[in-house]
């Protein structure tokens, strides 16, 4: 729903630094989350964007730009234990939330 | 103490059966929510549910049945299982229904033989 995408997999060494795209529709759009889930796991909160710019939290910023429907995650000093997916979730109107399909991130030593 | 709790963590059942997965959240939320992951990883909302009101039902089939005796709970029952069934059912909550932060449970495995 809404027209959540994002890239179905990327790799990247540790230590480098990785971007993860998302679009998304703009219709009825209130704000812009980011969660990470490991394999077998519930996925958990890293960051919400309302506003225009870049948020940072630590090793991991996200960007939001609301008149382009993008938006990005950014993650510095990659770990190993970063290898996860990431899912880029839009919040609507009524409290919907739709998810992206997540970015499966590998990251090799 | 987990936050959100579900129950069972995984359910192998045959085709045509009929099966309920609890949720429980121990945070005081308003809001809670049932999330369906298909083997794509793909999760997509099925419920949500404020103060025991239900605000969505996103085109699940009525073989689907949620309750939320409390607001801290919120259950599915699930009526004449079929394969396609199969996949992972997670619950989750928020503070309120405007605020975007979700608490997810750790995931229900259901495999519909």
């Amino acid at each position: 729903g809404q027209n959540i995408d994002q890239p179905t997999e990327m790799t990247a060494t540790e230590g480098a630094i990785v971007q993860i795209n998302c679009t998304y529709q703009t219709s009825g759009f209130n704000g812009l989350f980011w969660y990470q889930q490991h394999a077998g796991e519930a996925p958990t909160f890293l960051s919400y964007n309302v506003l225009d710019g870049l948020e940072e939290k630590g090793r991991f910023s996200s960007f939001l730009s609301r008149s382009k429907g993008y938006s990005y995650l950014l993650l510095k000093e990659l770990q190993m234990k970063d290898s996860a997916s990431y899912l880029c979730a839009g919040g609507y109107n009524f409290n919907k939330f739709y998810f992206g399909s997540g970015t499966k991130l590998n990251v090799k030593p | 103490d987990t936050a959100v709790s579900q129950t069972p963590k995984y359910l192998v059942t045959q085709m045509g059966n009929d099966k309920s997965i609890k949720c429980e959240q121990n945070l005081g939320h308003d809001t809670m929510y049932w999330y369906k992951q298909d083997s794509k990883k793909f999760l997509k909302i099925m419920f949500s549910y404020n103060n025991k009101e239900l605000i969505i039902n996103e085109t699940v089939p009525n073989r689907f049945s949620p309750k939320s005796p409390d607001k801290a709970h919120l259950n599915l029952h699930i009526n004449s299982l079929e394969l396609g069934d199969s996949a992972v059912y997670f619950c989750a909550s928020s503070p309120s229904l405007n605020t975007g932060e979700l608490f997810f449970g750790e995931g229900s495995r259901l495999t519909v033989l």
